[in-house]
């Protein structure tokens, strides 16, 4: 089946950890995105990859960091330096075209503590 | 200036009536995309319909259509025949043609159909 994958669902850490949040597409998808969303709120744009070994940064990308070593992968690091980490996180692709919609995993709950 | 604005916080409809939530869209670029998603509480993101700029007719998916006025910016999701399972947030969404892949979501509006 084809879509996309991000592991765990659930992710507990200790304040001061860096956490890796994985996210895997076997759609032959370009582009490749992460979002971060807080309770009640819209989704907010951390990170996006438009080819292989090439992101940008979105609106919320401090604290964050990412690779796109595989067009397939677009994993997160969730740094120390995030202040507020605890949110769910959303990893998404689309075609690099602008008729197509974006396609999004199940997302992961962090809880930092 | 807000990208995408979305002014109904919350809403709530009748089962089996039909329902309206808001959206207006900011941009110059003459090519764009407007997407709507649906977000139950288990969290995933639901595609529902999508919008070209220059699509003559509104969009329509099923109990899903798109009131698309170009020239007012807007482009309203319309529910018809309201089930309990629509209960959700709702989310409207634009891609330019000239950024092609970044999307711009709004702030989402929380559905609530009672039965």
């Amino acid at each position: 089946d084809g879509g996309i994958t991000q592991s765990p669902k659930y992710l507990f850490r200790k304040e001061g950890q860096n956490v890796t949040l994985s996210c895997e597409q076997n759609l032959n998808h370009d582009a490749m995105y992460w979002y971060r969303q807080d309770p009640g709120q819209g989704l907010r744009l951390i990170y996006y990859s438009q080819i292989v070994n090439d992101f940008q940064k979105g609106d919320i990308a401090e604290g964050y960091s990412v690779s796109r070593e595989k067009k397939e992968s677009f994993p997160l690091t969730v740094t120390s330096a995030q202040k507020n980490p605890t949110a769910f996180y959303l990893c998404a692709s689309s075609p690099g075209l602008p008729s197509y919609e974006q396609y999004f995993g199940p997302g992961t709950r962090l809880t930092v503590t | 200036a807000q990208k995408i604005t979305q002014t109904q916080p919350g809403m709530f409809v009748q089962e089996k009536e039909a329902v309206t939530l808001d959206c207006t869209y900011d941009t110059s670029d003459p090519s764009y995309g407007l997407f709507w998603y649906k977000q139950p509480s288990s969290g995933e993101m639901i595609f529902l319909i999508y919008q070209g700029s220059y699509d003559q007719q509104n969009a329509t998916e099923g109990r899903y259509s798109l009131n698309f006025q170009k020239a007012r910016k807007s482009a309203n999701l319309v529910i018809s025949a309201s089930q309990l399972g629509d209960s959700a947030m709702y989310f409207c969404a634009m891609r330019e043609g000239r950024t092609g892949n970044q999307f711009y979501f709004g702030t989402g509006t929380s559905l609530t159909v009672i039965p």
